[in-house]
């Protein structure tokens, strides 16, 4: 069983449209982290969070550590915001790796 | 904004060949990672560096893996003999503080290893 999982997998919607990434988690974590995957494959971090909540411009983050959940809102999406975004969360220090485990990503499509 | 640079972008090589994949992290950043992802896969953690030596590694990070910081700038990942399934894209990260203190991870573009 995945120890990350998001929802939905794939994601259409119009320019425009308020878009909600989910993400649970099943493992004691000490922080999560919302990063996004461009089509070229690059890596950019956009959040990390521990408790909470995070915004920057059109993006917000949100966590629940009771509920082990996270979600990723983007207002007012353009179809630059089109790509693959990727939960990954820490575990606590002895229950893992240094290195951070991931959730398989959610493909988002903006269409104009 | 300082960054990760990872060279080359696309490395093709042959089964049994050793190869090295290079990486520039932050230049004030201590820590220092190696992920790879298989084409369709998810993100997977193989090991972490710091002060001159692996922290941590995963169950992928076998014998044919190595990592090197020969000098104050680059940080390496080596091969020794390829194998059909190490093709993947190679992401090189680097953070100012360790993994304990959540400092924010810096990732490089990547570097896609296909072995024919």
């Amino acid at each position: 069983k995945n120890e990350v999982e998001q929802s939905p997998q794939n994601l259409t919607a119009q320019e425009g449209e308020f878009i909600t990434i989910n993400c649970s988690y099943s493992v004691g974590i000490s922080a999560l982290h919302w990063l996004q995957q461009h089509p070229g494959g690059g890596i950019v971090s956009l959040f990390m969070l521990s408790s909470g909540k995070k915004k920057h411009g059109r993006l917000i983050a949100t966590i629940n550590i009771q509920e082990k959940h996270s979600s990723l809102h983007i207002t007012a999406s353009h179809p630059r915001d089109s790509a693959v975004y990727i939960c990954a969360v820490k575990k606590y220090s002895g229950g893992g790796a240094d290195g951070l485990t991931f959730g398989k990503g959610t493909h988002l499509i903006i269409q104009p | 904004e300082p960054e990760v640079t990872q060279t080359p972008s696309h490395q093709v090589t042959q089964m049994g060949q050793e190869v090295i994949l290079r990486c520039v992290p932050i230049s004030n950043h201590l820590y220092f990672y190696w992920y790879r992802q298989i084409l369709g896969q998810k993100v997977e953690f193989l090991v972490s560096f710091y002060n001159n030596e692996i922290s941590e590694k995963s169950e992928i990070f076998d014998d044919q893996f190595s990592v090197e910081r020969p000098d104050g700038s680059n940080f390496t990942l080596k091969i020794r003999s390829t194998k059909l399934e190490d093709s993947a894209m190679y992401f090189c990260a680097s953070s100012a503080f360790g993994p304990d203190y959540n400092s924010p991870l810096h990732f490089g573009n990547g570097t896609r290893l296909t072995v024919t």
